[in-house]
C-alpha cells in the first residue's frame, strides 16, 4: 500500500515552454503532498506544501508564480514548471502523507526534467 | 525552520564493518527523524524512523539512536553489505522534512 507515482518519469523540453508533472496516490487518500527539487550530488529541498483544496505554501527563494501547484483532488497534484530556463534542469520529486496522521512520507519516483 | 546537519559526507567501510552516520538537529519542537536510503536517480526508500518518546530502535542490521536533549540522531548499520552502498539521508521534523546533506556510503567487497 501507499503508492505514490509520478509522470512523467523523464521530460526534455526548451527553454521558455511550460512543463506539467503530475503526482498521483494511487491507493490512499492524500491530505498533503510535497514537492521537492533535487539537484545532482544534493540534498531534497522542499519547495512547496499543499493541501487538497487550497493554495499551495511556498519555501522561501522558491517562485510561486514559476512553480504552480494544484491540489485538486485527494489523489492528485500537479507541479506546473513556467517559462523553463536551463537552471530549471533538475530532480523533481513529491511525496504524500494519508489520513492516518502519521509523519511519515511516500515518496513518488521523481520526474527528471532536462531543459534545454 | 529546521536545520538538519549530517557527518560524514562519506564513508567508505569494508564489508561486513559497521557504518555510522550522525545527525544534529536545531528545533527542539520536531518529533520525528526518518532516514532514506536513495540509489542514484530513484526515489528516497525509507528505511527506519524513530520518533522523539523513542531512544533507540533496530530493525535487523539496521539500528537508529536519538538523543532529544543533544539534539543529535544517529543511523548504525552493521554487518555492511555490497547493496548497503547509496546515499544516505536523515531528516527531521513533523510536518515537513528537512533533509541533511547526505552520506555516500561505499562498502568494498
Amino acid at each position: 500500500g501507499a503508492v505514490v507515482s509520478q509522470h512523467p518519469s523523464w521530460v526534455i523540453c526548451k527553454s521558455g515552454t511550460s512543463v506539467k508533472i503530475e503526482c498521483r496516490s494511487l491507493d490512499f487518500q492524500a491530505t498533503t503532498m510535497f514537492w521537492y527539487r533535487q539537484f545532482p550530488k544534493q540534498s531534497l529541498m522542499l519547495m512547496a506544501t499543499s493541501n487538497e483544496g487550497s493554495k499551495a505554501t511556498y519555501e522561501q527563494g522558491v517562485e510561486k508564480d514559476k512553480f504552480l501547484i494544484n491540489h485538486a483532488s485527494l489523489t492528485l497534484s500537479t507541479l506546473t514548471v513556467t517559462s523553463a530556463h536551463p537552471e530549471d534542469s533538475s530532480f523533481y520529486i513529491c511525496s504524500a502523507t494519508g489520513t492516518s496522521h502519521t509523519y511519515e512520507q511516500y515518496f513518488g519516483p521523481g520526474t527528471r526534467l532536462t531543459v534545454t | 525552520g529546521e536545520n538538519v546537519e549530517q557527518h560524514p559526507s562519506t564513508l567508505s567501510v569494508q564489508e561486513g564493518d559497521s557504518a555510522v552516520i550522525k545527525c544534529t538537529y536545531s528545533d527542539s519542537a520536531s518529533n520525528y527523524f526518518p532516514w532514506y536510503k536513495q540509489e542514484l536517480g530513484k526515489r528516497p526508500q525509507l528505511i527506519i524512523d524513530i520518533r522523539s518518546n523513542v531512544g533507540e530502535k533496530k530493525d535487523q542490521r539496521i539500528a537508529v539512536t536519538l538523543n532529544k536533549t543533544a539534539k543529535h540522531f544517529s543511523l548504525h548499520i552493521t554487518e555492511t553489505q555490497p547493496e548497503d552502498s547509496a546515499v544516505y539521508f536523515c531528516a527531521a521534523n513533523d510536518y515537513k522534512l528537512s533533509f541533511g546533506a547526505g552520506t555516500t556510503v561505499t562498502v568494498r567487497a
